[in-house]
């Protein structure tokens, strides 16, 4: 099992422009989340997913999109990139949603908004 | 709404000794206090879970206590090694809503 997979692990943007942050897990979860992780500020929920077509907004979802048209793929979608959005994504997974069910990260996205 | 704080930002011990990291909640009990462990660069990953209804829980040098009465959580590590550096993230578990995590405690383990 490869667990959850992201792409890319880095990535520079311009003030405007959008770019897909890119999440598959492997695990046949079917809860999918987006965490931004700023320094010092813990991780703070973007987005999550409750199963293929099913999304919700978390703490901090302005700025964002998300889609979930497969069990494996939850794609962030960053429509005008500003530099508040320079930060570490993470996107995460598990089987139910807490009642004791762990959560699976994976490696991480750096993006940096210029 | 429904807070978790890890109230030091950071802690340095002597390799050897016990680390004691800190994680409080406000309101009502979760039903679970996750742990997780962050590596720079990297992803967090569990490490383990405690329920309301236990008082402790271990796992090789891992000790996780949950005190209702004074709405915290101790997360030790018994005979710390410079290999327990790393960030360490308590988590709120409500049971049916998304978890809750806390800003961290980065340890250092010094040799």
């Amino acid at each position: 099992n490869a667990g959850v997979t992201q792409t890319p692990k880095f990535r520079i943007l311009k003030i405007g422009q959008s770019m897909t942050l890119q999440c598959t897990q492997d695990m046949n979860h079917n809860y999918m989340y987006w965490y931004r992780q700023d320094p010092g500020m813990g991780l703070k929920l973007i987005y999550y997913s409750v199963g293929a077509g099913i999304t919700d907004k978390g703490e901090v979802p302005n700025g964002y999109n998300v889609s979930r048209s497969t069990t494996e793929d939850f794609p962030l979608r960053l429509e005008l990139a500003a530099p508040s959005q320079t930060s570490v994504y993470f996107c995460a997974s598990s089987y139910g949603e807490g009642r004791g069910n762990e959560q699976f990260f994976g490696p991480g996205t750096r993006l940096t908004v210029l | 709404s429904q807070k978790i704080e890890q109230n030091s930002e950071a802690l340095n011990i002597q390799e050897g000794k016990t680390a004691t990291l800190t994680c409080n909640y406000t309101n009502y009990s979760p039903a679970y206090l996750q742990w997780y462990r962050q590596d720079p660069g990297r992803g967090p990953v569990f490490l383990l879970l405690i329920r309301e209804n236990e008082k402790e829980k271990r796992k090789e040098r891992l000790k996780v206590t949950f005190d209702t009465t004074l709405k915290q959580s101790l997360f030790h590590i018994t005979a710390s090694q410079p290999a327990d550096s790393a960030t360490y993230l308590c988590a709120r578990d409500s049971g049916n809503t998304p978890l809750v995590f806390g800003k961290g405690t980065r340890l250092s383990v010094i040799a």
